[in-house]
């Protein structure tokens, strides 16, 4: 079975600054998609950024960008320029690209890092 | 975008009554739901997959008599807590996933449960 974790509970930046929030995950197979998600405090599941495991090229989007290191099992997300409306919940999620089955689709979720962002 | 509902947004009730918590897919066609429960500041817990017209897969140790899952149509699938107890009380969320969006899981808003 899959297995994502985020070893880091809580982390906090300044304003404008650039912060790095870490996940791993182990998985046997070759084809997959890794995600990340924002959970503000109303709760809503709000897509960052996901990555083909196909693609070597890093996945960008405006100040979220990742480092995926395969061979590594690694994959973190750095926010540049951080932002108050940046605080939230954020979760590394891992998901089988093997089509069929009935749980075909299903997320693994990391255990979340909890970001503050300091004014 | 892709927009998931979820009704009610919270509810209270008793204990040893039942609760239906709805989720909608606005403007697609979810061939899939998910259901996940979620305590506070803790990770999202796969309970089920819905799949529609087909029976819910259950998660291991979710148990499938007191949490029923109806997928009956492509834009809806619904979660029956049975019998209520203060403890089934959490945060529960749903999403779906539509391949003509490129197989991305979108989220309903979340439905928070009180069982006094």
């Amino acid at each position: 079975a899959q297995t994502v974790t985020q070893s880091q509970p809580e982390m906090s930046v300044q304003e404008a600054e650039t912060v790095t929030l870490s996940c791993t995950y182990d998985t046997s197979e070759s084809d997959y998609y890794l995600f990340w998600y924002k959970q503000p405090p109303s709760r809503q599941m709000i897509l960052v950024i996901r990555q083909e495991a196909y693609k070597q090229q890093n996945a960008t989007e405006n100040r979220f960008s990742v480092n995926f290191q395969k061979a590594a099992k690694s994959f973190s997300l750095k926010i540049s320029d951080s932002q108050l409306g940046d605080a939230a919940m954020y979760f590394c999620a891992y998901r089988s690209g093997s089509a069929g089955g009935t749980s075909y689709g299903k997320l693994t979720f990391g255990q979340g890092t909890i970001l503050t962002v300091h004014p | 975008g892709a927009v998931v509902s979820q009704h009610p947004s919270r509810v209270i009730c008793k204990s040893g009554t039942s609760v239906k918590i709805e989720c909608r897919s606005l403007d697609f066609q979810a061939t899939t739901m998910f259901w996940y429960r979620q305590f506070p500041k803790k990770s999202l817990m796969l309970m089920a997959t819905s799949n529609e017209g087909s029976k819910a897969t259950y998660e291991q140790g979710v148990e499938k008599d007191k949490f029923l899952i109806n997928h009956a149509s492509l834009t809806l699938s619904t979660l029956t807590v049975t019998s209520a107890h203060p403890e089934d009380s959490s945060f529960y969320i749903c999403s779906a996933r539509d391949r003509a969006l490129g197989d991305t899981q979108y989220f309903g808003p979340g439905t928070r449960l009180t069982v006094l």
